[in-house]
């Protein structure tokens, strides 16, 4: 009965991988989130997915691509993997009301991501 | 440029007192703000929120109280118990110049421990 679910929970790679990081909501959201929380612990948003439209889109480098094949689903795709991608990626989800609003955000448990 | 800030990077109280997490912000457009608590290896979860329009919110042991004049909220918990020892996350929304998307931007954290 998991709300918000990432797998995998831990990620070892190298240096120059490309690797995936899955994201499934069974609450009925329709709008869908990638944080990073790095070695400060902050928590900073990457990208957002409303209807599988993209609507938030940080400054994240191109090798970052979100694909939300439906409303239930974001996965997080990482090329040519770096040192610096080393970090916590949590997802999130929201529904959204009265056409704009956007309402608190479940989280997932967090894949914690190590660049080797 | 932090736009949440929680300068307080920690806090110890004794179980059954009252605990007090401050938040500062310097974004006069936020307008919905929001508290998460997060215990390690899990997501952050939603525990209270308030919006721009009030200056108060109450949910059984927490209320949050919001100064805009001051750009300041706070968080009571009382009284504190040990299970409310976690990191205690800050959150704000609002039109961050591209319409509302529902982003949210997060301070650091403040870690609480309730001591038995």
């Amino acid at each position: 009965d998991t709300a918000v679910s990432q797998t995998p929970k831990y990620l070892v790679t190298q240096m120059g991988n490309d690797k995936s990081i899955k994201c499934e909501q069974n609450l009925g959201h329709d709008t869908m989130y990638w944080y990073k929380q790095d070695s400060k612990k902050f928590l900073k948003i990457m990208f957002s997915y409303n209807n599988k439209e993209l609507i938030i889109n940080e400054t994240v480098p191109n090798r970052f691509s979100p694909k939300s094949p439906d409303k239930a689903h974001l996965n997080l795709h990482i090329n040519s993997l770096e040192l610096g991608d080393s970090a916590v990626y949590f997802c999130a989800s929201s529904r959204t009301s009265s056409g704009s609003t956007f309402n608190e955000q479940f989280f997932g448990p967090g894949t914690r991501l190590t660049v080797l | 440029d932090q736009q949440v800030k929680q300068n307080s990077p920690s806090l110890s109280v004794q179980e059954g007192r009252i605990s007090i997490l401050n938040c500062d912000y310097t974004n006069s457009m936020f307008d919905y703000f929001l508290w998460y608590k997060k215990y390690p290896a899990e997501g952050p979860t939603f525990l209270i929120s308030i919006s721009s329009i009030k200056d108060k919110n109450e949910d059984g042991r927490f209320t949050v109280f919001l100064n805009k004049s001051a750009k300041h909220l706070s968080l009571h918990i009382v009284p504190s118990q040990p299970g409310d020892s976690a990191v205690y996350f800050c959150a704000a929304r609002g039109d961050h110049g591209s319409g509302n998307t529902g982003k949210l931007i997060f301070g650091q954290g403040t870690t609480l421990q309730v001591k038995p």
